[in-house]
């Protein structure tokens, strides 16, 4: 069935440093990647999103990459600052029918000042 | 202005107790959902509903019964609440079309049974 992988799924950095998480998905029919930042006791918020007919997206500290042949995409934060520190999900989707989410499992993000 | 809503945020029962979360959405929408999170924090998709109809119905049990009376709310019942009921409980929304399909989560509700 459709599955997203998501690692690692905690990840420690110093305060400035970069910071990778990497998602797999299974249905090759997705063609959406959301990643959804959670912050304690807060809804998920989108904060940058990619289609499978672009390799790399980048919005200010973020960027994230997408290889439709492996089925990878990763989510890169540069220069990462205390307030980084979340749970971050990838979630892969396809644009047409039910827009049914598949959620990884998380990434808890500490960023260490 | 809220964009999703739900109500209540907390939410504490006893087992056996018959319980309803409320959402809505006033982002003109089409296409609700229900989320559950667990203490593990994964968010597992449980319903869709666009315009009114039920479009995903994952593995839930039949305990839990969503209704949505129109597109801009979907609530979710649920019947002879147990232990392993305790999560938070996300609503979300999403436009069909458009240069995305992002989904707007609601803040969602705390739901314990003792």
């Amino acid at each position: 069935g459709e599955n997203v992988e998501q690692h690692p799924s905690t990840l420690s950095v110093q305060e400035g440093d970069s910071a990778v998480i990497k998602c797999t998905y299974s249905d090759s029919a997705s063609n959406y990647f959301p990643w959804y930042k959670q912050e304690l006791g807060k809804r998920p918020q989108l904060i940058i999103d990619i289609r499978s007919n672009v390799g790399e997206k980048k919005d200010q500290r973020i960027a994230v990459t997408l290889n439709k042949t492996a089925k990878h995409f990763s989510l890169h934060i540069t220069e990462t600052q205390p307030e980084d520190s979340a749970v971050y999900f990838c979630a892969a989707s396809s644009v047409s029918g039910t827009y049914k989410y598949i959620f990884g499992t998380g990434t808890r993000l500490k960023v260490l000042a | 202005d809220t964009a999703v809503s739900q109500t209540p945020k907390y939410l504490v029962t006893q087992m056996g107790n018959d319980k309803s979360i409320k959402c809505e959405q006033n982002l003109g929408h089409d296409t609700m959902y229900w989320y559950k999170q667990d203490s593990k924090k994964f968010l597992k998709i449980m319903f869709s509903y666009n315009n009114k109809e039920l479009i995903i119905n994952e593995t839930v049990p039949n305990r839990f019964s969503p209704k949505s009376p129109d597109k801009a709310h979907l609530n979710l019942h649920i019947n002879s609440l147990e232990l392993g009921d305790s999560a938070v409980y996300f609503c979300a929304s999403s436009g069909r079309g458009g240069a995305s399909n992002e989904q707007f989560f609601g803040p969602g509700t705390r739901l314990t049974v003792l």
